[in-house]
């Protein structure tokens, strides 16, 4: 399997589950992102990891819990989530958290709370 | 003043035809510009970058950089169908962070 992969690739969860969003590259990056996509708003940052490293967390609740096992994987941990965290969920990768490298994403989750 | 600005569109060019597409950003010191194309239902893919003042070509694409008026286009070509997309710009500020416009809508009419 080539480029990142995201699974699932929907998810509908209620307010009380707990699930987990799974990413995975295979383009030998060191960088990997979750990114959380709404209607009609710009592409928001949730985490950064870089080399295994999380070196951005961006304001995001806990309600929301990344982990980074290796720099091929990234996962996104969800608890008690929210009707209005109902969007679309993109991991992407790059060489470098902050080098000039371009992003590559995964196909997204979209993910719906009830 | 929201720090990377598009117009959300839809912006309808005829086929054929030049579409033109603009992007304002806030912080002075970015460095490096990108425009990623979205189809509905796909995730981002990058078009374009641009680094330096002035225009970069690519085929039918054109990249506009002018730093000192803090704004980057694209310029597409010969718009074909399958052009329609929503273009996000992406400007990685003097902190290194990348940060996002919302998108323009393009719709490419045959």
């Amino acid at each position: 399997e080539t480029g990142v992969t995201q699974t699932p690739r929907h998810l509908v969860m209620g307010m009380t589950n707990k699930k987990s969003l799974k990413c995975e590259q295979h383009l030998g990056h060191n960088a990997m992102y979750w990114y959380k996509q709404s209607a009609k708003k710009p592409l928001e940052l949730m985490f950064v990891y870089n080399f295994k490293e999380q070196t951005e967390n961006n304001s995001v609740p806990s309600r929301f819990s990344p982990e980074c096992p290796n720099s091929s994987h990234l996962f996104l941990h969800l608890h008690t989530l929210q009707p209005e965290d109902s969007a679309l969920y993109l991991c992407a990768s790059s060489h470098s958290g902050t080098s000039d490298g371009e992003q590559f994403f995964g196909p997204g989750t979209r993910l719906t709370v009830l | 003043q929201k720090e990377v600005e598009q117009n959300s569109g839809p912006l309808s060019v005829p086929e054929g035809a030049i579409a033109s597409l603009n992007c304002t950003y806030s912080d002075r010191g970015s460095q490096s510009f990108f425009w990623y194309r979205q189809y509905s239902g796909k995730s981002p893919e990058l078009i374009m970058f641009i680094y330096s003042n002035g225009d970069k070509e690519d085929g039918r694409f054109t990249a506009q950089l002018n730093k000192a008026s803090q704004y980057v286009s694209l310029l597409i070509r010969d718009s074909q169908p399958s052009d329609s997309a929503t273009y996000l710009c992406a400007v990685k500020n003097s902190n290194y962070q990348l940060i996002w416009g919302a998108g323009t809508k393009l719709i490419i009419k045959p």
